[in-house]
């Protein structure tokens, strides 16, 4: 099956710096890839997804990128903020379900 | 206001008991989930339903149970088989199967006394 591996497990930032999270997965046949904002003790929420025909996407301060030759995809925020400390996780989709990686807390110090 | 629903919030379960989350959604998905978050695992996959009356095994499934008998509606049954059941449990839905993000419950805490 599909495997996803995350890294970092923890990273911290100075407010205004920029945070990158990169994820590999094994299948080549994911096409899909999501990522999710997961606050303390709240519900994980999309934040951006990219498809395997599109390379990169942007939405504001959050970019995707994605390399399908390496199989890797990274999540890329910029001028971080105090209110971007969370848990972020990413996905592949594969067949019917998507497999997480074990996610990236982040935080961002004022 | 379309949205997942998860009940109920916290929940406590004595040894040698069963336990029934509910999960319903007013979204008119057709793929439903059950995904449980336990600290420094990620979102592990319990058991999945493309459709009414059918679903899956997903990655963990050994002393779970669930039942899909309305679109709406998918609830967890957490049985006495299950040795290490506290855990964070989550519930999502998605309009198909195949390449779709997910909307999330806002969850259910299930704690072993």
């Amino acid at each position: 099956g599909e495997n996803v591996e995350q890294h970092p497990s923890t990273l911290s930032v100075q407010e205004g710096d920029s945070a990158v999270i990169k994820c590999t997965y094994s299948d080549s046949a994911s096409n899909y890839f999501p990522w999710y904002k997961q606050e303390l003790g709240k519900r994980p929420q999309l934040i951006i997804d990219i498809r395997s025909n599109v390379g990169e996407k942007k939405d504001q301060r959050i970019a995707v990128t994605l390399n399908k030759t390496a199989k890797h995809f990274s999540l890329h925020i910029t001028e971080t903020q105090p209110e971007d400390s969370a848990v972020y996780f990413c996905a592949a989709s594969t067949y019917s379900t998507l497999t997480f990686g074990k996610g990236t807390m982040l935080l961002v110090s004022p | 206001d379309g949205g997942i629903t998860q009940s109920p919030k916290y929940l406590f379960r004595k040894e040698g008991q069963n336990v029934t989350l509910s999960c319903e959604q007013n979204l008119n998905h057709d793929a439903m989930y059950w995904y449980r978050q336990d600290p420094g695992q990620g979102l592990r996959l319990i058991y999945y339903s493309q459709i009414v009356n059918d679903f899956q095994k997903g990655d963990i499934a050994e002393g779970y149970s669930v039942s899909r008998e309305k679109k709406e509606s998918f609830p967890l049954t957490v049985t006495s088989a299950q040795k290490n059941p506290t855990a964070f449990y989550l519930c999502a839905s998605a309009p198909g199967t195949r390449d779709y993000g997910y909307t999330f419950g806002s969850g259910t805490r299930l704690t072993v006394v």
